[in-house]
């Protein structure tokens, strides 16, 4: 069974600081894929990344990056620079990589990061 | 990117009511569309995947008389809440594929409140 660990249940910090949310995961398969969503209090999902398994590159992408680490099946989100709009709930997702079907995903429970002034 | 349109954003309801959530995706075909349930400051937890055409798959515990599901065509999903009733009340998410390779796009949401 997959399973998706955020340890970190809610995050506070001041604006312009840095900050990584952790990801651990757990899956018996060899291929699949880990992604990012970002919940703003509106409600919306808000993709942010997918990163296949055999992918191990760190990406960033702005202010976001990633931190990929197979060996540690953990997959960290570090947000510099942090600013209010930041604020938001964020998940950390896995699926499986299966031919002729899409997956589901499985979600963390989630980490709510506050960033204030 | 892709856009997922899940229609209506708020309802509130009447017990004993049934209530019609719909999921479309507007600028790609989603072979497969699942539909999650999200309690407040809780996780995503999947309800039922449902492919084109086919029957959709529930979850353990998810009970598919109450949460009827069809995906009649490759861009349009509904969740249709049969006799509504107050534990109902909760926020319902779609998100449709466009294949196993792809990411999921997920629609806005519906907050249901059975009063």
């Amino acid at each position: 069974a997959q399973k998706v660990t955020q340890a970190q249940t809610e995050i506070s910090v001041v604006e312009k600081e840095d900050v990584t949310l952790d990801c651990v995961y757990e899956t018996r398969d060899t291929t699949y894929y880990l992604f990012w969503y970002k919940q703003p209090p509106s409600g919306e999902l808000v993709f942010l990344i997918r990163r296949n398994s055999f992918d191990e590159q760190n990406e960033i992408s702005g202010r976001y990056s990633w931190n990929f680490q197979k060996s540690t099946s953990s997959f960290n989100f570090t947000i510099t620079a942090s600013q209010v709009v930041d604020s938001a709930v964020y998940f950390c997702a896995l699926s499986e990589a299966r031919t002729g079907t899409a997956s589901k995903l499985t979600f963390g429970t989630g980490t709510r990061l506050q960033v204030t002034l | 990117g892709a856009v997922v349109s899940q229609h209506p954003s708020r309802v509130i309801c009447k017990s004993g009511t049934s209530v019609k959530i719909e999921c479309r995706s507007l600028d790609f075909q989603a072979t497969t569309m699942f539909w999650y349930r999200q309690f407040p400051k809780k996780s995503l937890m999947l309800m039922a995947t449902s492919n084109e055409g086919s029957k959709a798959t529930y979850e353990q515990g998810v009970e598919k008389d109450k949460f009827l599901i069809n995906h009649a065509s490759l861009t349009l999903s509904t969740l249709t809440v049969t006799s509504a009733h107050p534990e109902d009340s909760s926020f319902y998410i779609c998100s449709a594929r466009g294949g196993p390779y792809t990411e999921a796009f997920f629609g806005q949401g519906t907050r249901l409140t059975v009063v």
